[in-house]
């Protein structure tokens, strides 16, 4: 049984870090693509980031390219995003995704607040 | 970035409907189109890939379709655990990008 389960949520400050974690089960993990996905009530799903297999393809939505690095290690089987500079607006539900969306963690929340 | 028009945001429909839920594309994305379900409390679920493509283990009376630059999910006879909001994705290229969402409710 395929399964994502991602960590590392919280209340954080603005300007503050904080790296979540995605610990995959039940698939062969470094043959698949990954994401992280947000949502929000009023923005709804924003796709994040993604990674290639080995980790040297990485793409990123224009409003967290420098603060974000998504990354992953396959011995482990597991990927991260690090959210570096976070602000207000990052408050959001986060979901590990395998890329294309076929398999989705439950997701965790991040709370960017004073 | 690739804009993804989804309509309606809210359609109350009655058991045993035939309801359909369009996304159109700001530029060509071929058959790079996705449609999630996700019921309240709960992870998105792929019901439809590759704009045509019944996800596994997705009721047979959902189905997809494509016209040009405007992708459909069709459901063929509404059932009480269709209930649900409905999000479209066009994975052409980065960023990918979501619809706004539909909010399918009973009538």
């Amino acid at each position: 049984e395929v399964q994502l389960v991602e960590s590392g949520g919280g209340l954080v400050q603005p300007g503050r870090s904080l790296k979540l974690s995605c610990a995959a089960s039940g698939f062969t993990f470094s043959n698949y693509g990954m994401a992280w996905v947000r949502q929000t009530p009023t923005k709804g799903l924003e796709w994040v980031a993604s990674i290639s297999t080995g980790g040297g393809n990485t793409y990123y939505r224009d409003s967290v390219k420098g603060r974000f690095t998504i990354s992953r290690d396959n011995a482990k089987n597991t990927q991260y995003l690090q959210m570096d500079s976070l602000r207000s607006e990052d408050t959001a539900t986060y979901y590990c995704a395998r890329h294309g969306g076929d398999y989705w963690g439950q997701g965790v929340m991040v709370t960017v607040s004073s | 970035d690739i804009q993804m028009t989804q309509a309606p945001s809210s359609l109350p429909a009655s058991l045993g409907d035939r309801v359909t839920i369009t996304c159109r594309a700001s530029q060509d994305i071929g058959n790079y189109l996705r449609w999630f379900q996700q019921k309240p409390g709960k992870s998105p679920r792929l019901m439809i890939y590759g704009a045509t493509n019944l996800a596994a283990g997705v009721p047979s009376r959902f189905s997809g379709s494509r016209s040009g630059s405007d992708y459909s999910l069709t459901i063929s006879s509404l059932e009480s655990e269709d209930m649900a909001d409905y999000y479209c994705l066009q994975s052409k290229e980065s960023p990918l990008t979501f619809g706004s969402g539909t909010k399918l409710e009973i009538k």
